[in-house]
């Protein structure tokens, strides 16, 4: 199976500053998914980042706020632009990868996450 | 559009006992089920989807889901509750197709007694 790590795994920043997570995939993939879980809520799909080419955001997320790099195909990052305490949340990353609870399918798989506290 | 509704946010159970988390979904095109679980401070690990052929579909650590199609549902089962099941569930949807986006209900927290 592939590893996904993601770059902090915690942080704890002042509002009004930026924070830039990575996530780093040992196996090259097309697709790669940011996600935003904030306390007690599910996950909301922020973008889509593909490699060469621009992110893809969901409604109610900004290029401004959450800008997105994706240099190749093993690693992305999301920064978190400008925080509140709003912006308190759990950061995931995710790819697509060949299937191992399902032959022969492709599944999403999930970072560990980047726990992020704005104080 | 695809939306997934997961009734209540805690169930708690006593080791050995049935476990039911209920999933129900709604979708304009035929849809891809999963069920997530997330371990204290991990990330999301599958334990099923469905997505064409068989609708009762077997995962990991014994849990089993079946997709009933008149009723919108992808229920999650375990016969037997163990305490390292305890965590955070969640049921998601896909449309139909590779690589495309999850949809997440709110999650339930399963917790289990001795």
């Amino acid at each position: 199976s592939a590893v996904i790590s993601q770059k902090p795994s915690r942080d704890i920043c002042q509002r009004g500053t930026s924070l830039t997570i990575q996530c780093q995939v040992d196996s090259q993939v097309t697709m790669m998914f940011w996600y935003r879980q904030q306390p007690g809520q599910s996950l909301t799909l922020i973008a889509t980042a593909n490699q060469g080419s621009e992110a893809t955001y969901e409604s109610g997320f900004v290029i401004d706020k959450f800008p997105i790099s994706r240099p190749n195909l093993t690693f992305s990052t999301l920064t978190v632009s400008n925080m509140s305490p709003e912006d308190s949340s759990i950061y995931l990353c995710s790819v697509f990868l060949v299937g191992l609870a399902v032959r022969g399918s492709y599944e999403q798989y999930f970072g560990p996450g980047t726990r992020l506290t704005v104080t | 559009a695809q939306s997934v509704t997961q009734l209540g946010s805690h169930v708690s159970v006593s080791e050995g006992a049935l476990v039911l988390l209920r999933c129900n979904y709604s979708s304009s095109v035929p849809p891809y089920l999963f069920w997530y679980v997330q371990y204290p401070n991990q990330g999301l690990q599958l334990l099923l989807k469905y997505t064409t052929g068989a609708t009762l579909v077997k995962g990991i650590n014994g849990f089993e889901a079946e997709f009933k199609k008149s009723e919108t549902s992808f229920h999650l089962t375990k016969p037997s509750a163990h305490m390292s099941d305890a965590a955070e569930y969640f049921c998601a949807v896909s449309p139909s197709g590779a690589n495309s986006k999850l949809t997440f209900g709110k999650g339930i927290t399963l917790s289990v007694r001795p």
